[in-house]
Formats: C-alpha cells, structure tokens, sequence
C-alpha cells in the first residue's frame, strides 16, 4: 500500500498566521483528502485534492481559508490561512490505495496548536 | 444523511472478555464499510473492510443491512487492542464518512 508522509508533525503558531502542510505519496495517486480532527471529536473531511483541477471542498469550508495545491500525482499542500484558536486540531492527508477500493491510507498527522 | 454512529465514546473490557464495538450507518446506497484504529502514537490504519469478510487480529465485522449496522467483534480481548476504533463508510464519491470512535481499553 502507499506510504504517505506528512510534515511538519506538530506546528504552535500565532494567531493570524498562516501554516502549509505537505503531504508526498510514494506512488501516483489519483485523489488526495484531507481531514481534519478537532479535539475530542471524529475526523471530518476539509476537501478532495485531484491533480490538474480545483479541489473539491466539504460543506463549512472554503478555499480561502483552506487553499490547497496539486502540482502533481504525488504530492498536495494544504494551507491554514488567517489562523485563529479554533483551527487548533490535528490534519491529515489521505489516499486510496490497492486496486479498487482496499481501503485508504492516513499520513501521521499534523498536530497544529494557534496562541 | 449519510451517517456513522458510534454510541460509546469508552469501551473498558478485561483481559480475555468479549469485545463488541458498535458501529451503525445511514446511508442510501450500497454501504461500503471499514474499521480503522488507531493505537497509542501511531497513525490511523485500516483494521478491516466488509468487502473482504476477513478476520484480522481475531477481529471480525459483519454488515447487517436490516439493521444497517457493521459491529466489530472479538472473542477474547488483549492488553494490546487497546486502542482508539473508528467505523468508516464510504460513499459514493470515494469520500469516507466516519463515526465519532470509540477507545478500547482492555485491562489486564
């Protein structure tokens, strides 16, 4: 299965600020997402990520405030903009992996803390 | 509303008891179902899938389409399931909806 790694693993940042969070694949990969899990609470999917077009964005989010690249078949970003204490959780990137649907692989993390 | 529920946040078993974590869906279409846990300072891993109907770490998982649930089971529990459980469905434009999770804590 595909191998993700996500970086940084843990960011404190001042409010107002902007974090970009980097996710590379080991392999192409068609569609890449992104989650984000508050504390305390399940993870919610932000966006689908595919190469070559805008990306798809969840209910309650939106491409200002989460802008996200796809420059190609093994690698995304996904930006936090305008940071506030809120947005103080865990994000992580994910992919389909195996023929089919086997099932999805998760990135480590990214366990970001606003002050 | 697609939806996963989880209705325990805390399961707390002892050694070799029977673990059942419940897991129920809403869902439209043709559930496609997973399990994915998480243990201490690790990543969130598949554990297993309905379509494959298969046991791993002698956890088992049966799709109940009437009752529109997907429980995860094993016979005798150990210290090292000890871990966080989530029930995921994925719908039909690949994204997985996931249930709130539930800890397992298994005591010796």
């Amino acid at each position: 299965s595909a191998v993700i790694s996500q970086k940084p693993s843990r960011d404190i940042c001042q409010r107002g600020t902007s974090l970009t969070i980097q996710c590379q694949v080991d392999s192409q990969v068609t569609m890449m997402f992104w989650y984000r899990q508050q504390p305390g609470q399940s993870l919610t999917l932000i966006a689908t990520a595919n190469q070559g077009s805008e990306a798809t964005y969840e209910s309650g989010f939106v491409i200002d405030k989460f802008p996200i690249s796809r420059p190609n078949l093994t690698f995304s970003t996904l930006t936090v903009s305008n940071m506030s204490p809120e947005d103080s959780s865990i994000y992580l990137c994910s992919v389909e992996t195996g023929q089919g649907a086997w099932g999805y692989t998760f990135g480590s993390g990214t366990r970001l803390t606003v002050v | 509303a697609q939806r996963v529920t989880q209705p325990e946040k805390l399961l707390s078993v002892f050694k070799g008891a029977p673990v059942e974590l419940k897991c129920n869906y809403s869902y439209s279409g043709s559930p496609e179902l997973f399990w994915y846990v998480q243990y201490s300072r690790q990543r969130l891993q598949l554990l297993l899938r309905h379509i494959s109907r298969e046991s791993i770490k002698g956890f088992t998982a049966d799709l109940n389409k009437g009752e529109t649930s997907f429980h995860l089971k094993k016979p005798f529990a150990q210290e090292e399931d000890s871990a966080m459980y989530y029930c995921a469905l994925r719908d039909a434009t690949n994204k997985l909806i996931f249930g709130t999770g539930t800890l397992l804590a298994v005591q010796p």
